[in-house]
């Protein structure tokens, strides 16, 4: 597969349950991005990894979300405590360097539901 | 917050048509994607510019850097294009338009 994967494609989880969701970018890519999008919206930034750095998290919307990228691949979101509001598209995008000038690639999107 | 502004927010047009969405924003960037993304599908790019203008086969995308403006435009629309455009700008954070929804009819 050449593509960003994002798994799982679907998720509902109970409301005070943790969920992880996970994004494996193309290979080699250096950048890559975390967005959550509700229904009828574009995508919100939550936060933003250059290799396995952090380099900005002022999209996650409280404490309970949590991300991170140990070794500059594979990319875990956690959100703790769910919430109703928590429920949305959680798309992961990736791209070969850093910057805006770096054609983006997005998964197909993990939807979580919160019941 | 408003960085992002996307006009028409919902377009319906005849098979054939010529089509507009624009977009303007208020953020300095590097760059201005245009993005499709189909119901309950994944988000495909379409362009990356930051000057002039860009053609792909029926798609053109341009972009205005002084006043912050671009739009795309599809030339002789075809019921596949129906989908939600989305306009997306920045640095390394990217700010996203709400999207245009469009349908083609046959």
């Amino acid at each position: 597969g050449a593509g960003v994967s994002q798994s799982p494609r679907y998720k509902v989880a109970k409301r005070g349950q943790d969920v992880a969701l996970r994004c494996d970018p193309i290979s080699g890519h250096v950048s890559l991005f975390w967005y959550q999008q509700a229904l009828g919206q574009g995508p919100e930034f939550l936060t933003y990894f250059q290799n396995e750095a952090q380099l900005d998290k002022s999209g996650l919307p409280s404490d309970r979300f949590f991300a991170e990228r140990p070794e500059g691949s594979v990319s875990t979101l956690k959100i703790q405590r769910t919430q109703q509001e928590d429920s949305a598209v959680y798309l992961c995008a990736s791209s070969l360097r850093t910057g805006s000038n770096s054609p983006l690639h997005f998964g197909n999107g993990t939807r979580l539901t919160v019941t | 917050k408003n960085e992002v502004e996307q006009s028409p927010q919902n377009l319906t047009a005849q098979e054939g048509e010529f089509i507009t969405i624009n977009c303007s924003y208020s953020v300095g960037i590097s760059a201005l994607h245009w993005l499709q993304q189909h119901p309950g599908g994944g988000i495909v790019s379409l362009f990356m510019l930051s000057s002039g203008k860009k053609k792909h086969g029926r798609l053109i995308a341009t972009i205005n850097i002084q006043e912050k403006h671009s739009s795309l435009h599809i030339t002789a629309s075809h019921p596949r294009d129906s989908a939600v455009y989305i306009c997306a700008v920045g640095g390394n954070q990217f700010y996203f338009g709400t999207g245009t929804s469009l349908t083609v009819i046959p």
